[in-house]
């Protein structure tokens, strides 16, 4: 599977969108990005996955360039229960899932 | 939907024991379950794969005889830490795909359980 680029944190106001880029390169064309966040001392919680139209649900839209060689995660309105680490996988069905290090999101007031 | 639990939350054994962790699927059946750990600081590693009826697929540096895997049924997998030491005090956590039209999706994960090993 592909590897993914995040940055290492992120800060972002309580209240504002939140904007969480990943880059993936080398991705083939039948691997999905699939997005991931874990609050401190929990299991991984799915957000949102995608191929090549932008999805959108109840907790975040995933905005994919055409190209598929980048993706953002957008958080449309912050809340301090945001703060996470998020992480951006690529991945094809029936394969595993390998987390990197993923981007810290702090949410602040 | 697309629950999965683990029981227990957190354990605490002395060194030379061994310690059953339990992972379920709570509203959906999965074919597939995975084991991963994570140390502080760190990010998941995944351990192995657990396939109901069939054996576990360890991932390389894994011990398979340390770590048992049972997947009895498609709603319960099991991971036993035999002959637990201080080194392996880490935070577990599992996860299961439900299986639909015979393909793997997305994987949901358990709320983990975290072993300190006296």
């Amino acid at each position: 599977d592909a590897k993914t680029t995040q940055p290492t944190s992120m800060d972002c106001a309580e209240g504002r969108a939140a904007n969480l880029p990943c880059n993936h390169s080398t991705i083939s064309g039948n691997e999905y990005v699939y997005w991931y966040r874990q609050i401190h001392s929990q299991g991984p919680q799915y957000i949102i996955h995608g191929l090549k139209n932008n999805e959108t649900n109840e907790m975040a839209s995933l905005i994919i360039t055409e190209d598929r060689k980048s993706s953002t995660l957008i958080l449309p309105h912050a809340t301090l229960r945001d703060t996470a680490v998020y992480y951006c996988i690529a991945m094809e069905y029936g394969n595993k899932l390998v987390f990197g290090a993923g981007t810290i999101l702090r949410v602040k007031s | 939907g697309a629950v999965v639990s683990q029981h227990p939350s957190r354990v605490i054994c002395k060194s030379g024991t061994s310690v059953k962790i339990e992972c379920r699927s709570l509203d959906f059946q999965a074919t597939t379950m995975f084991w991963y750990r994570q140390f502080p600081k760190q990010s998941l590693m995944l351990m192995a794969t657990s396939n109901e009826g069939s054996k576990a697929t360890y991932e390389q540096g894994v011990e398979k005889d340390k770590f048992l895997i049972n997947h009895a049924s498609l709603t319960l997998s099991t991971l036993t830490v035999t002959s637990a030491h201080p080194e392996d005090s880490s935070f577990y956590i599992c996860s299961a795909s439900p299986m639909t039209s015979g393909t793997q999706e997305t994987q949901y994960f358990g709320p983990g359980t975290r072993l300190l090993v006296l």
